[in-house]
């Protein structure tokens, strides 16, 4: 069964441009969240979806949104870059109802805003 | 608020010995899993074991194990039998039912030396 993907695997933006990210879970699984990775502020939750809806978000400005669709993959947006947005966005899928709080993590997607 | 502490920045062991990487967490929810993630330098995070709180017994997968203790609210992990291949930060987190959030400590860098 093939892993959570991840894409673009890199990317470089310029400050005030914004950014789309993409994440296909893993087939099955229908819960999506997403985590920022810096070396300041570690591993901090961004948003968790299932089933096309949010239901949870952590502590983030509104510059940063998401999305999941009806075939369980989902996209992250960044709107206006700023130069702290620099990190490792991570995806992770899990599979409710069977070790549903088991979450296998994509690769990540590194974003340098310049 | 939920916090996880990792109080060793770095560690370093030599292969075949055992090491335990320490973790404490606080939380006023009494319902919640635990979880060792380890991300080799390839950035890949890789869930290492699992316990869930409302189980006694420790998890074991292998070489990992851990050692929960509830009331102390610590969770550590020992690695026996270290291997080169185990090098990597590794993370503590946990996440209580309801919010679908893995909230993660600061990790701990380990090197595993011939």
């Amino acid at each position: 069964k093939a892993g959570v993907t991840q894409t673009p695997r890199y990317l470089i933006k310029t400050r005030g441009q914004q950014v789309t990210l993409s994440c296909s879970p893993i087939s099955g699984h229908r819960s999506v969240s997403w985590y920022q990775q810096t070396p300041g502020q570690g591993l901090q939750f961004l948003f968790e979806y299932f089933s096309e809806t949010q239901r949870n978000k952590g502590n983030f400005p509104g510059r940063f949104s998401g999305r999941q669709f009806s075939n369980s993959r989902s996209e992250m947006n960044v709107s206006t870059l700023e130069l702290g947005d620099s990190a490792l966005y991570l995806c992770a899928s899990s599979l409710l109802w069977h070790y549903p709080y088991e979450q296998y993590f994509g690769p990540g997607t590194r974003l340098t805003v310049t | 608020a939920q916090t996880v502490t990792q109080s060793q920045p770095e560690m370093s062991v030599q292969e075949a010995e055992t090491v335990t990487l320490s973790c404490t967490y606080d939380t006023s929810e009494n319902n919640y899993y635990l979880f060792w993630y380890k991300q080799p330098p390839s950035r890949q995070m890789i869930l290492v074991i699992r316990q869930e709180a409302y189980k006694q017994q420790n998890a074991t997968e292998n070489r990992f194990s851990v050692n929960f203790q509830k009331a102390a609210k610590s969770f550590s992990l020992k690695i026996s039998d270290s291997q080169l291949g185990d090098t990597a930060m590794y993370f503590c987190a946990f996440m209580i039912l309801s919010g679908y959030a893995l909230n993660f400590g600061k990790g701990t860098s380990l090197l595993v030396t011939p």
